[in-house]
């Protein structure tokens, strides 16, 4: 199955604003909601993002979300060293009849 | 809290089968879909397969059509996947992950909030 496509890393310095990237097409972001997990090796994908830019109650509003046409975009500002983590987006496919996931973007806070 | 809980990978030969499970707790087990989803060594995640709320509905992603068969027993608060002929290809940490119900979906079949840590499968002889 085509994935939606992340760039595999991203980083920042402390306080700062990064946005991690996920492309896909009209059979999935262009016509469907984009979700965002956080995941750290070894522990539970965490959800962040629902419905292309609904926080989760507990999610720090730090965490952004936003889609135009079949591209969508993880904002993280105030960037802080327990945000290194990986990141990944998925959107349900129509073609698919299920869940397309990016292949993850790893950030790392220098 | 709300908590999934895997289990029953291993180590299996081509060919083989296995049956993983996915326990669920802190929640009504019975109110939303489940989702299987794998993540290769070094690769991104696939969604594996889906089933609803009550069962009924099942669907596959065709690398495991017809080989793959979810599951779930709503009085255990179990989900299930069973993999017959596995391949080298089907190596992957398996996560069970929860339908997320919302204002437009209330039967939470399409997305996923809450997943479990995974189990591991390899498959080499």
């Amino acid at each position: 199955q085509s994935g939606l496509t992340q760039p595999p890393s991203a980083s920042g310095t402390p306080g700062q604003r990064v946005t991690i990237s996920c492309s896909g097409s009209n059979s999935n972001i262009e016509n469907n909601l984009v979700y965002w997990y956080q995941h750290l090796p070894g522990t539970a994908p965490k959800l962040l993002i629902y419905s292309n830019n609904q926080r989760p109650s507990g999610v720090p509003d730090r965490f952004s979300g936003s889609k135009s046409g079949a591209s969508a975009s993880l904002a993280i500002s105030g960037l802080r060293s327990e945000d290194e983590a990986g990141y990944f987006c998925a959107a349900w496919d129509d073609s698919l009849s299920g869940p397309v996931f990016g292949g993850g973007t790893k950030l790392t806070v220098l | 809290q709300v908590q999934l809980v895997e289990s029953g990978g291993g180590v299996v030969p081509p060919g083989r089968s296995l049956r993983l499970s996915c326990i669920a707790s802190e929640f009504t087990f019975s109110s939303c879909g489940m989702h299987w989803v794998r993540q290769s060594p070094g690769k991104g995640l696939e969604w594996v397969a889906i089933i609803s709320k009550d069962g009924n509905i099942k669907n596959y992603a065709d690398s495991v059509k017809g080989r793959f068969t979810i599951s779930r027993d709503n009085s255990k608060n179990t989900l299930y996947l069973q993999m017959n002929s596995l391949r080298p290809e089907d190596a992957a940490v398996y996560f069970c992950a929860r339908g997320h119900i919302n204002s437009w979906d209330s039967e939470g079949y399409y997305y996923t909030d809450v997943w479990g840590r995974g189990t591991t499968v390899a498959v080499s002889s």
